[in-house]
């Protein structure tokens, strides 16, 4: 089956500094790659996802890059700010139907003031 | 606006008891998940299903079952609850044409 590494588990950066978030996976299938945050006491909730048709997508602060050759994909956060404070989660999956998400441990991102 | 509901945040059972975790979505999604969640492991798949009555096996579904007898229903059963049962809950739904996957609030289970 699927496996999703994530990397680091702990990231602390100062505000407006920028967030890398990395992710490996190994299923050569996967080909849906989203990344969800979860903040303290709630769900997670979808920031952002990239689908293997394509290498990078942006949206305001927040940008994935996909590299299919290299079986890893990235989560880009610029400008953080203290409400970026959570955890995040990458995630794989084949894709279409019911195929269930395969996530990585997690990444515990602290913004200092 | 999507909504999923879990019927309990918290629950405290006993070794042994049988449990119910049950997860409701009003989109009239296809799709609907359960995932256990613990410190340091991540989201782990425990079942899925794709259609009412239908159901497959995830990566841990050792000691759990699930029901669906309606679309809009999925229910987790632990049959013998168990200490190393303890954890957060989340219910998660999909629709046939889309990938996202909604997630509703968790139920932190305890297993005394």
């Amino acid at each position: 089956g699927e496996n999703v590494e994530q990397h680091p588990s702990t990231l602390s950066v100062q505000e407006g500094d920028s967030a890398v978030i990395k992710c490996t996976y190994s299923d050569s299938a996967s080909n849906y790659f989203p990344w969800y945050k979860q903040e303290l006491g709630k769900r997670p909730q979808l920031i952002i996802d990239i689908r293997s048709n394509v290498g990078e997508k942006k949206d305001q602060r927040i940008a994935v890059t996909l590299n299919k050759t290299a079986k890893h994909f990235s989560l880009h956060i610029t400008e953080t700010q203290p409400e970026d404070s959570a955890v995040y989660f990458c995630a794989a999956s084949r894709g279409g139907g019911a195929d269930g998400l395969t996530f990585g441990k997690g990444t515990h991102l602290i913004i200092q003031p | 606006d999507v909504k999923v509901t879990q019927s309990s945040r918290y629950l405290v059972k006993r070794t042994g008891e049988k449990v119910f975790l049950e997860c409701v979505q009003d989109m009239d999604h296809e799709n609907m998940f359960w995932y256990r969640q613990d410190p340091g492991l991540g989201l782990r798949l425990i079942y899925f299903s794709y259609d009412v009555k239908m159901k497959e096996k995830g990566d841990i579904p050792e000691g759990y079952s699930v029901s669906r007898e309606k679309k809009e229903r999925f229910s987790l059963i632990l049959e013998s609850a168990s200490t190393n049962q303890t954890s957060m809950y989340l219910c998660a739904s999909k629709g046939h044409m889309g990938e996202t996957q909604y997630f509703g609030p968790g139920t932190r289970l305890l297993v005394l």
